[in-house]
């Protein structure tokens, strides 16, 4: 347990749903990332929300759509997923600051059909 | 953009020997970290290094920075089939974490 909770942890979607991952901390950190993890790839950085600040990846596409309402809450809003977006979504949180450690979700292994 | 290359990208070798780990970049980064990762599970902190040359052991896991700050390496010596799993380094930046392409290692009992 990392204090970093993600859900739900397996999600089945189809390509013309809209669905929503979550991911809550109470660790007080400032700074939260949403990255995706494909099977042979490496950890893509998505998003990061950082003192309340959105840095966002440019090579994103638009069907995803992060959501950041509060440190403690992000949210990862998904629409007309394509089956490549298939992988395991994980959240991390930390503290802004030199050297500090992230902690990581369990993730949401997401399917699109 | 992939900031931080690893290598070799699987690895699998028999309980007891020895193995090294790479993580090599063309940037500098303020701290690097490596994580290990088990299937279904997020990544898990291993350790923080720091200050450029600075070596780090955890029991039989030895971490080294590189001088300039740009590379590292995880050496695993006597390997035990708990140390299967994929290894990923993290360069910091700051604001945001860049991961490697990750090392998947299976020690054979």
């Amino acid at each position: 347990e990392t204090g970093v909770t993600q859900t739900p942890r397996h999600l089945v979607m189809g390509m013309t749903n809209k669905k929503s991952l979550k991911c809550e901390q109470h660790l007080g950190h400032n700074a939260m990332y949403w990255y995706k993890q494909s099977a042979k790839k490496p950890l893509e950085l998505m998003f990061v929300y950082s003192l309340e600040e959105r840095v966002e990846n440019n090579s994103v596409p638009s069907r995803f759509s992060p959501e950041c309402p509060n440190s403690s809450h992000l949210f990862l809003h998904l629409h007309t997923l394509q089956p490549e977006d298939s992988a395991l979504y994980l959240c991390a949180s930390r503290v802004i600051w030199q050297g500090t450690e992230a902690f990581f979700g369990q993730g949401t292994r997401l399917t699109v059909v | 953009t992939q900031l931080l290359e690893q290598s070799p990208q699987f690895l699998s070798i028999q309980e007891g020997e020895n193995l090294t780990v790479y993580c090599n970049s063309s940037s500098v980064f303020s701290s690097l970290q490596w994580y290990r990762q088990e299937p279904g599970e997020g990544p898990v902190l291993l350790v923080t290094v720091v200050t450029g040359g600075e070596v780090k052991k955890l029991k039989r896991l030895t971490f080294q920075f590189g001088d300039a700050r740009k590379d590292s390496s995880l050496h695993i010596t006597a390997a035990q089939p708990g140390d299967t799993g994929l290894y990923l380094c993290a360069g910091d930046t700051g604001n945001q974490f860049y991961f490697g392409t990750g090392t998947s290692l299976t020690v054979i009992p």
